[in-house]
């Protein structure tokens, strides 16, 4: 199975600045034959269903904003929110999707300092 | 709008079965491979099992295997989790998601709201 790893467990980021949490695969997600890396970012609420936010390392789904941002390629992915509000409060996943079992990173809380 | 409604949340004893249902709405249903994702209290997510868009192909995380058995019906548009021999350690949020795929090799772009299972005497 592929282990995915995240930094940190948790983060506290002033409102407007830069929130930045990395993942990492214990082995390349990275498919050469399409090009694409077969990871994406997840958002939780407190007591709400995660939400997908980034799919292929940094595609970005409709209607997330775009100060969210998925960059990294082979094991090594960074979701970066550029300017952090008060609705980002949440606790963030990476996943990777490349061979089955599909398996999540432990997650980063990000919160308000 | 794309929904998915979980039902079948329940407190049952060790060793016992329980049957998750996942209603879809607003997709073609039997276009997509679906996915059960479990959540145990203060946890992190962990993949549980899919299902390709036919039915014909099952995948299932090791724990599992032996007791869950995932299954759909596409004429109704519904996923199913039967959970048998059920553990303590089962105890979770189990939550319906649609794989952005007929692959299993994408993400899970649609979730639902979850279904509670409790496991405990």
């Amino acid at each position: 199975d592929i282990v995915v790893t995240q930094s940190p467990d948790s983060l506290a980021v002033s409102l407007g600045e830069r929130a930045t949490i990395n993942c990492k695969s214990s082995q390349s997600v990275l498919y050469s034959f399409k090009n694409k890396n077969y990871l994406a970012w997840y958002q939780q609420k407190q007591g709400q269903p995660p939400k997908l936010l980034i799919s292929w390392a940094s595609t970005r789904e409709s209607g997330v904003p775009d100060r969210f941002s998925g960059s990294g390629s082979g094991s090594d992915f960074t979701l970066t929110i550029s300017s952090l509000q008060a609705e980002d409060v949440a606790v963030y996943y990476c996943q990777q999707y490349y061979n089955t079992p599909p398996t999540f990173g432990g997650g980063t809380k990000v919160e308000i300092k | 709008e794309v929904q998915l409604v979980e039902s079948g949340e329940d407190l049952v004893q060790p060793g016992g079965s329980l049957r998750l249902s996942c209603a879809a709405s607003g997709f073609t249903f039997t276009n997509y491979a679906m996915s059960w994702v479990r959540q145990a209290p203060g946890r992190g997510l962990e993949w549980v099992s899919s299902i390709d868009g036919s039915g014909s192909s099952t995948y299932y995380v090791d724990s599992v295997k032996g007791r869950f058995t995932i299954s759909r019906d596409n004429s109704k548009s519904t996923l199913y989790l039967q959970m048998d021999s059920l553990r303590a350690e089962d105890s979770a949020i189990y939550y319906c998601a649609k794989i952005d795929s007929g692959s299993f090799l994408a993400a899970f772009h649609i979730w639902g709201q979850g279904t509670m299972v409790t496991v405990s005497s």
